[in-house]
């Protein structure tokens, strides 16, 4: 079955540091989405994207965020200057319609220090 | 916030016994979904329920909806050691986001 990938698994970096989060959708879905998850709560909702732009973000995803989709298959999430309490895992995810099911990447597991 | 709120936050059964997890939600939706997470996996996507069905089942599986109520309900029957997760509700109403709640976590005691 097709899967999303993200890449990497795991990354550290220091605080103010830029970082860039990459996933690989399934190749046949129009929307994507990433979200995350700190440690023990809940999955929270950062940005959902299609037709090669935002069609919604939350208030988590302030200037610091910014999402882009280089090529027909990368879709990546980069934080500017990373704070502590960005320490979280980031899941990507991707639909092939509108409001359907979503299927999820594995993560990235971020730890700012 | 529409994000929906699961109960019990933690649910512990003997395998083979059936577990029933509840979500409720604050604003009209358009559906409704469940999802399942291993201890540091991505979230599954089990089963989805549109905001006019009411009922819905997938293997062992059986959603109910009720949105008078803005309620659902996830009961897993005859459940295995492998069912252990934490289950999660997700709502959608406009837009192409999903809310999250805060999960059951289910704990089947073989």
């Amino acid at each position: 079955e097709p899967e999303v990938t993200q890449t990497p698994s795991h990354q550290v970096t220091q605080m103010g540091q830029e970082v860039i989060l990459r996933c690989v959708p399934i190749s046949n879905h129009l929307y994507f989405y990433w979200y995350r998850q700190i440690l023990g709560q809940k999955v929270e909702f950062l940005v959902s994207f299609y037709n090669n732009e935002i069609s919604e973000k939350s208030e988590i995803f302030d200037d610091q965020f910014s999402v882009e989709r280089p090529d027909g298959s990368n879709f990546t999430l980069k934080i500017r200057s990373t704070k502590l309490e960005d320490s979280a895992m980031y899941f990507c995810a991707s639909s092939e319609r509108d409001n359907e099911k979503l299927f999820f990447g594995s993560g990235t597991q971020l730890s700012v220090l | 916030s529409q994000q929906g709120e699961e109960d019990p936050q933690a649910l512990s059964i003997q395998e083979g016994e059936n577990a029933t997890m509840n979500c409720s939600y604050k604003t009209s939706i358009n559906n409704l979904q469940w999802y399942r997470q291993n201890s540091g996996r991505g979230l599954v996507h089990l089963i989805l329920i549109r905001s006019n069905e009411r009922e819905k089942h997938s293997g062992r599986l059986r959603v109910t909806l009720d949105t008078s109520k803005k309620s659902s309900s996830l009961l897993i029957t005859a459940s295995r050691a492998a069912d252990t997760a934490s289950y999660f509700c997700a709502t959608e109403s406009t837009g192409n986001q999903f809310y999250f709640g805060t999960g059951t976590s289910l704990t089947v005691i073989p």
